[in-house]
């Protein structure tokens, strides 16, 4: 596709259970991004990869939260026994290289109830 | 947590008129970018400044960067009802680093 793909684009789900968020970012997109925001607040960052590595994950708030990119294209945002403050739009992005503009997904919608 | 912090945190203005959003950040940076929000769902880039750069324009809009005082500036000429949506300052601190956002401001175009 042209741009960033998120799914899905909402997920509701009952505290304790486990999620999957998918990024796939804009083919040839080195550097990938994963950002939360709450409600009237800026992004937040999570975690940042370069290529298949996760080069900062200083965001991930907590060890229920992980994130993968195995082959260096997709990748997959995984949050464990899920609490009602998870509850956010996950917003993913991707750039050329380190340093570019970023494009941004339009985001996942995660309800947790 | 936030680099930057946007003033005013809400902004409303006349069609035509022109909006001001000022963005402050606390450490040094490689360059700041803006992007605006829609709904609260993507973001969009708008423009990026190095911070060898002092001022840049694309089309209606116009960024200045302040090293000195860890500030910059996004200036919106001749509003428009569509311009409405939030806006976003992003820093980063060296080239292969994070973006790190601040809080954003809300402008409200009336038409």
């Amino acid at each position: 596709g042209a741009g960033v793909s998120q799914t899905p684009s909402n997920k509701v789900t009952e505290k304790g259970k486990y999620v999957e968020l998918r990024c796939d970012p804009i083919s040839g997109h080195t550097a990938l991004y994963w950002y939360r925001q709450s409600l009237g607040q800026g992004p937040e960052f999570l975690i940042y990869f370069q290529g298949t590595g996760a080069a900062d994950d200083s965001g991930l708030p907590n060890d229920r939260f992980f994130a993968v990119r195995p082959e260096g294209s997709v990748s997959t945002l995984k949050i464990q026994r899920t609490e009602r403050g998870d509850s956010a739009v996950y917003l993913c992005a991707s750039s050329l290289t380190y340093g570019d503009e970023a494009f941004f997904g339009q985001g996942t919608r995660l309800t947790v109830v | 947590s936030q680099q930057g912090e946007e003033d005013p945190q809400a902004l409303s203005i006349q069609e035509g008129e022109n909006a001001t959003m000022n963005c402050s950040y606390k450490t040094s940076i490689n360059n700041l970018q803006w992007y605006r929000q829609n709904s609260g769902r993507g973001l969009v880039h708008l423009i990026l400044i190095r911070s060898n750069e002092r001022e840049k324009h694309s089309g209606r809009l116009r960024v200045t960067l302040d090293t000195s005082k860890k500030s910059s500036s996004l200036l919106i000429t001749a509003s428009r009802a569509a311009d409405t949506a939030s806006y976003f300052c992003a820093t980063r601190k060296s080239s292969g680093d994070k973006l790190t956002f601040g809080t954003g401001t809300r402008l409200a175009v009336r038409p």
